[in-house]
């Protein structure tokens, strides 16, 4: 079946400086990704959708700025965070979804949990 | 906007049946999923449910009224394993998902 593997699973990195996550669809191609976080016990909360070959859909509240998505393939999605923060230490997780004849389906990357100290 | 309410946390035994409620307020409805995630890991799809009624998946079966803007999970003959947070999320055009607050729930020997 289709696989989402994102990279890295763990990062710890100083406040100041910026941080790249790599989320790469392996057996297929993925037009549309979605980035989500979650605190620790807490739901996921989209962040913004990647457009393969377009600017990134950002939801209300997120810094496009500080969240830097670039979608340069059909097979990976890049979140950058700038400038971290002790506050932007989560967990981020791509996912890919979309439906055809077969119903509805939803893949998810294996998360990067981010510490800033 | 999205709101979904689930409950927070359901404890059972071994072998028991769990039902997992959701219940929903959106626009631009096109179904309900719902996913599993252990402590530590990322979510996994369980199922969906874009017409009414039962949709079954070996142990685990999902029901969708769109009437009632409600659905469910049932996790029967429950097991160790099966301990993990269990979302809900509507599915909203250009497949966007948005999350309820996940189901702690918690077996029992």
């Amino acid at each position: 079946g289709a696989v989402v593997s994102q990279h890295p699973s763990r990062v710890i990195c100083k406040s100041g400086t910026s941080v790249k996550i790599e989320c790469r669809s392996l057996d297929f191609q993925a037009t549309t990704m979605f980035w989500y976080r979650q605190f620790p016990k807490k739901s996921l909360m989209l962040m913004a959708t990647s457009n393969e070959g377009s600017k990134a859909t950002y939801e209300q509240g997120v810094e496009k700025d500080k969240f830097l998505i670039n979608h340069a393939s059909l097979t990976l999605s890049t979140l950058t965070v700038t400038s971290a923060h002790p506050e932007d230490s989560s967990f981020y997780i791509c996912s890919a979804s979309g439906s055809d004849s077969g119903g509805f389906w939803a893949f998810f990357g294996q998360g990067t949990r981010l510490t800033v100290v | 906007g999205q709101s979904l309410e689930q409950p927070s946390e359901v404890t059972a035994v071994e072998g028991a049946i769990v039902q997992i409620n959701c219940t929903y307020q959106t626009s631009g409805f096109y179904g309900l999923s719902w996913y599993q995630q252990h402590d530590g890991g990322a979510p996994t799809f369980l199922s969906y449910n874009g017409l009414d009624g039962l949709e079954e998946t070996g142990r685990f079966s999902s029901f969708l009224s769109r009437s009632d803007s409600y659905g469910y999970l049932l996790l029967q003959e429950l097991q160790m394993k099966d301990s993990a947070s269990y979302f809900c999320a509507v599915k909203a055009a250009g497949n966007k998902l948005t999350f309820g607050g996940g189901t702690r729930v918690l077996v029992k020997p």
